[in-house]
């Protein structure tokens, strides 16, 4: 079945620390993201990969890290998490978006994080 | 900056009343529109991709139009089961920016 997972799916931490939630996708995509979800918000964009070794910031990319060293992997890192981090996280991957066109996005089901 | 902005933020309706959702977006240069839907606690749900002003695309009671400045979600004779959060996002060839949603109610 092709699908996104994350994990955890829940999990509750304390300020300061670290700690990675995975990602990974079954479908051989060249793009893979992830997003914050935040009521009132929407969907907002942390960062992004291309392809293999290749990430870039999107739009609210401060406190995090990334890294793409195999193609169906892309763990978000917190090196040292904060309470306006506690959110739902989406990680999504699509077909390149490169050449111009757009692919469309599969989601995760979800990290939901709280930093006390 | 790209934006998307979607409206209503919420919509009741009777089962069988059609309606239609609002996407207007401002973007350097247009890629892709998109539309997902969303039940709650889960990912958003890809529904349909429009590339060009004028295309239509249709999945069961569900139809998306764009032009240059908007998109619209028609949604005829809903049932409850169509209840969620439908999102659209505009994409170019490297970022994708959301709306925050318009919320469904279709009430039997």
């Amino acid at each position: 079945e092709a699908q996104v997972t994350q994990n955890p799916r829940y999990l509750i931490t304390v300020t300061g620390k670290k700690l990675t939630v995975t990602c990974s996708q079954n479908m051989n995509h060249e793009y893979m993201s992830w997003y914050r979800q935040d009521p009132g918000l929407g969907l907002r964009q942390i960062y992004y990969s291309m392809n293999v070794e290749v990430t870039d910031k999107g739009d609210v990319p401060e406190g995090y890290k990334v890294s793409r060293k195999e193609k169906r992997n892309f763990p978000l890192i917190l090196e040292s998490p904060s309470p306006n981090q506690t959110s739902l996280y989406f990680c999504a991957s699509s077909l390149s978006l490169g050449q111009g066109f757009p692919y469309e996005q599969y989601f995760g089901p979800g990290t939901r994080l709280t930093v006390t | 900056e790209d934006q998307v902005t979607q409206s209503p933020e919420a919509l009741r309706l009777q089962e069988g009343e059609s309606s239609s959702l609002n996407c207007s977006y401002t973007v350097s240069g247009l890629r892709g529109l998109f539309w997902y839907r969303q039940d709650p606690g889960k990912g958003p749900e890809f529904l349909f991709t429009l590339y060009s002003a004028g295309e239509e695309k249709e999945k069961e009671r569900l139809k998306a139009t764009l032009t240059k400045k908007e998109s619209f979600l028609h949604i005829t004779a809903p049932k409850p089961e169509d209840s969620a959060t439908y999102l659209c996002a505009v994409g170019d060839y490297q970022k994708v920016t959301f709306g925050t949603g318009t919320k469904l109610q279709v009430i039997p």
